[in-house]
């Protein structure tokens, strides 16, 4: 079956530019979360949807973060105003549900480079 | 709060080798415990995870974990190390949070070499 899939793969823009980044969850998952690697930094939590709702927001850096789910499936996070800081690959996961110890399945990511 | 503390960002080891990739974990209630895999410009897939049954978990591609809660330690181990196996590795906590959901706390990862 299809896993989780993001788009763009990679993502150059400049500085002050606004960006989208879009994530498919695998069909039925009903949470999503948003992710940002830099590097050597592990992974640091931005965002969380059950459904489409986002009930935790605590994780996105600035005001200039955003993301919407539609449908219940697809997602998009929006960095506006761009900044070189944002630079980092950008990962999606969804699960089943959000119960402890659900496993989290990823997709390839999307790496952002700001100029 | 939950933290998983991931012992050297870096590990070579030769083809044929022991791996022993390190992490100890910090939680105020029992831990379910994940070790999930990053191949280069991938995202992570999971390798093994622990949710309280037992002690010794085995995952995929002969890779296991045992869950020490004396140590707070999840040590990833494989007896024999493929050249294959040469990716990045992440260690990582799941609680629940005040509003009911899954709250995941990932290492910063370490980067396992293999040596022919």
């Amino acid at each position: 079956g299809a896993g989780v899939s993001q788009s763009p793969s990679n993502k150059v823009t400049e500085k002050g530019k606004d960006v989208e980044l879009r994530c498919d969850p695998i069909s039925g998952h009903t949470a999503l979360y948003w992710y940002r690697q830099s590097l050597g930094q592990g992974l640091e939590f931005l965002i969380y949807f059950q459904g489409n709702s986002a009930p935790d927001k605590s994780g996105l850096p600035s005001d200039r973060f955003s993301a919407e789910r539609t449908g219940g499936s697809v997602s998009t996070l929006t960095i506006q105003r761009t900044q070189q800081e944002d630079s980092a690959v950008y990962l999606c996961a969804s699960s089943r549900a959000t119960i402890k110890g659900e496993t989290q399945y990823f997709g390839p990511g999307t790496r952002l480079l700001v100029l | 709060a939950q933290s998983v503390t991931q012992l050297g960002s870096h590990v070579s080891v030769s083809e044929g080798a022991l791996v022993l990739l390190r992490c100890n974990y910090s939680s105020s209630v029992p831990p379910y415990l994940f070790w999930y895999v990053q191949y280069p410009n991938q995202g992570l897939q999971l390798l093994l995870k622990y949710t309280s049954a037992a002690t010794l978990v085995k995952g995929i591609n002969g890779f296991e974990a045992e869950f020490k809660k004396s140590e707070t330690s999840f040590h990833l181990t494989k007896p024999s190390a493929h050249m294959s196996d040469a990716a990045e590795y992440f260690c990582a906590v799941s609680d629940t949070n005040s509003g009911g959901y899954q709250k995941v706390t990932f290492g910063t990862g370490t980067k396992l070499q293999v040596i022919p």
